[in-house]
């Protein structure tokens, strides 16, 4: 069965550090990986998404993420965090063309930015 | 506003009393799903529906039943709760069943407590 690991439960840091957050599944056909973010108390809400072409993607605020098709990786990264940046962060993975319901997600990551 | 709307927002009940939590989109999706969210466990999967009569089940079903009789509504039913359903609930939808993609919008969410 597919699986999405997320490496970190939780990870602090101070404001202006560099954040990468890993994410690995475990599915070998063709995916499509997603980031979403929950900040504090809300929904979650769609950071970067990649589906094909450049396995470099932008998202919101600054993230960006890394699909690494060798490594079954796809890690969130950001130059420069900010303490607004604090929230619990999930990978998710879908099949192409597989069951559409289907979207895994990781157990999540929780970032703090100390100000 | 496209979103998708869940109530009640908070909900304290007791053991084996039915409930129902609504579910409604108004962005003429075809794919809903429910979700529950529970520390250290991230999201996983109850049920999904790709489309009006069209249910299924996900990672953890137990206990719970769904309905899509219309297509903006996805209620996730309770028959009998019991104090492991204690959770916050996430429906979420999406418009792409087709290609694999499935870029979910949440729901604020459904804070359940059963004593």
């Amino acid at each position: 069965a597919q699986s999405v690991s997320q490496h970190n439960h939780h990870v602090i840091l101070s404001e202006a550090a560099s954040l990468e957050l890993g994410c690995n599944y475990s599915y070998g056909g063709t995916v499509n990986l997603f980031w979403y973010v929950q900040y504090p108390g809300q929904h979650l809400q769609l950071l970067l998404k990649y589906f094909s072409g450049d396995p470099l993607v932008k998202g919101i605020k600054g993230f960006e993420a890394e699909f690494i098709k060798s490594k079954f990786s796809f890690n969130l990264r950001k130059p420069s965090v900010q303490w607004s940046d604090t929230a619990e962060y999930f990978c998710a993975v879908n099949n192409y063309g597989g069951s559409q319901g289907n979207l895994i997600f990781g157990k999540g990551t929780k970032l703090s930015v100390k100000p | 506003e496209a979103q998708v709307t869940q109530n009640p927002r908070y909900l304290i009940t007791v053991t084996g009393k039915k409930l129902t939590v609504t579910c409604s989109q108004n962005m003429n999706h075809e794919y809903m799903s429910w979700y529950r969210q529970d520390p250290g466990l991230g999201l996983r999967q109850i049920y999904y529906s790709m489309n009006v009569e069209v249910t299924d089940k996900g990672d953890v079903p137990e206990g719970y039943k769904v309905s899509r009789k219309e297509k903006r509504n996805f209620p996730l039913i309770l028959e009998s709760p019991s104090p492991n359903q204690t959770s916050l609930y996430f429906c979420a939808s999406s418009w792409d069943r087709s290609s694999g993609a499935n870029v979910l919008t949440f729901g604020a969410g459904s804070r359940l407590t059963v004593l």
